[in-house]
Order: structure tokens, then sequence, then C-alpha cells
């Protein structure tokens, strides 16, 4: 019940495309959907996150949709950039003092000039 | 303000052998996590602790401990390593514990061999 799943493995996309990255979980008391972008040789950094009251959230170029129903939600990547080729992690997490960060397996993407 | 600092970056260490690593949070701080991260399982939570005090821990053998210290500096330790103990180990801060908001920091490399 604490998964998080996460496809594609790995996605190629041309420059100005629109990347899209989809997650799925299992635990309803999941409350909590944070988007984590890493480059190589760096640690995590957080993107965006969104909380289930909320069915879109926009911040720059991404874009997080939910859809609480079906216990998914996607990351978008709107006009990319060579520069956002990097591994993507989709996690949640029920915000409670103690709890942790269950992430998915992460998505390498490329974006090609 | 300074990010989360990890040292050292890169470690090579003997089979038997046990390690310290070292988390430096943002000033301010108080919870830190532990993650695990390797290209077959991906992220793993190690534990998490707040104010001195463990609050969670993950899924790993007794061999795995950590602690804090009064300023919220975290270390964690590896005791009779193995070789699967191969591996980028990822310290995270945040205000809050629960695994809201974290900054990663960009982890210590450790080679087991």
């Amino acid at each position: 019940q604490q998964q998080v799943k996460q496809s594609p493995q790995s996605l190629i996309v041309q420059k100005g495309g629109i990347p899209i990255i989809n997650c799925a979980y299992e635990n309803t008391a999941f409350d909590y959907f944070p988007w984590y972008q890493q480059f190589p040789g760096k640690g995590p950094a957080l993107l965006i996150a969104i909380r289930p009251d909320v069915s879109e959230k926009k911040e720059g170029r991404f874009t997080i949709s939910f859809n609480k129903s079906a216990k998914q939600f996607s990351l978008h990547i709107m006009d990319s950039q060579p520069g956002d080729s990097a591994t993507y992690f989709c996690a949640a997490s029920k915000e409670t003092s103690g709890s942790r960060l269950t992430f998915g397996e992460g998505t390498q993407l490329t974006v090609n000039p | 303000k300074a990010g989360v600092t990890q040292t050292p970056r890169y470690l090579i260490k003997t089979r038997g052998q046990q390690v310290t690593l070292s988390c430096s949070p943002i000033s301010g701080h108080r919870s830190v996590s532990w993650y695990q991260q390797t290209p077959g399982q991906g992220l793993q939570f190690l534990f998490e602790y707040f104010s001195e005090t463990q609050r969670n821990k993950g899924n790993f053998p007794g061999r795995f401990s950590g602690r804090q210290f009064s300023n919220s500096r975290s270390e964690m330790n590896v005791s009779t390593l193995e070789l699967g103990d191969s591996a980028l180990y990822l310290c995270a801060s945040s205000l809050a514990s629960g695994g809201y908001g974290y900054t990663f920091g960009s982890g210590t490399r450790l080679t087991v061999v």
C-alpha cells in the first residue's frame, strides 16, 4: 500500500515538446505529492508539489495534474528545453509527524536540441 | 543561505569495515532524513530525526543507524559493510517532520569493495 508506480522509465522528446510523466499510488491516506528533479552528481531538488484538494497546479513551465478518484498524478513540462534533461521522481507522503516520502522509480528525460 | 551539506562526497571502504556519514542541515531546519539511492531500488527511506529523536525508520537492517545532535547536524553509521551497501546516501532537511518541503544534499557516494 506504500508503493508509488512511475512511468515511463525513460523518455526522449525534441526541444519544445511536452513530456508527460505519470504516477499512480495505492495509499489513499497520502495527502502530499511532490515532484523532484535530479541532475547527475546532485541530490533531488523539489520542483513542484500538490495536495489532493486541487486538480491542477502550475509553476512556470511545470504543471501537475491530479486525479484523486483514479489515484494518479502526472507532470507536464511545457516548451521543454535541453536543460530540462534530468531524472524526475514523483513521490507521496502523509503529511504527519514522522511520515516519510515514498518515491516512484524515476523517469530519465532527454530533451534533444 | 547555505544548503544541505554532506561530507564526505566520496568514500571507498572494504567489506566488513564501518563508515560514518555526516549531514549539516539548512540553518533552522530541525528535521533530517536519510535516503539510500541505488539504480536497482531507487530512493529508499532509512530514517528521520527531529529534535534529536528518531521519528521513523525504514526497512533496513540494524547495521544502519543514525543520530542527531542538538545543533540538528546528523550522522549515519553503517557497520560491517557489505558490497550491496554501495550507494548514494542522501540527506534531506526540512523545517517540520513528515517529508514536506525536503531540501536534499548532494549525497555521499559510498563504494564498498
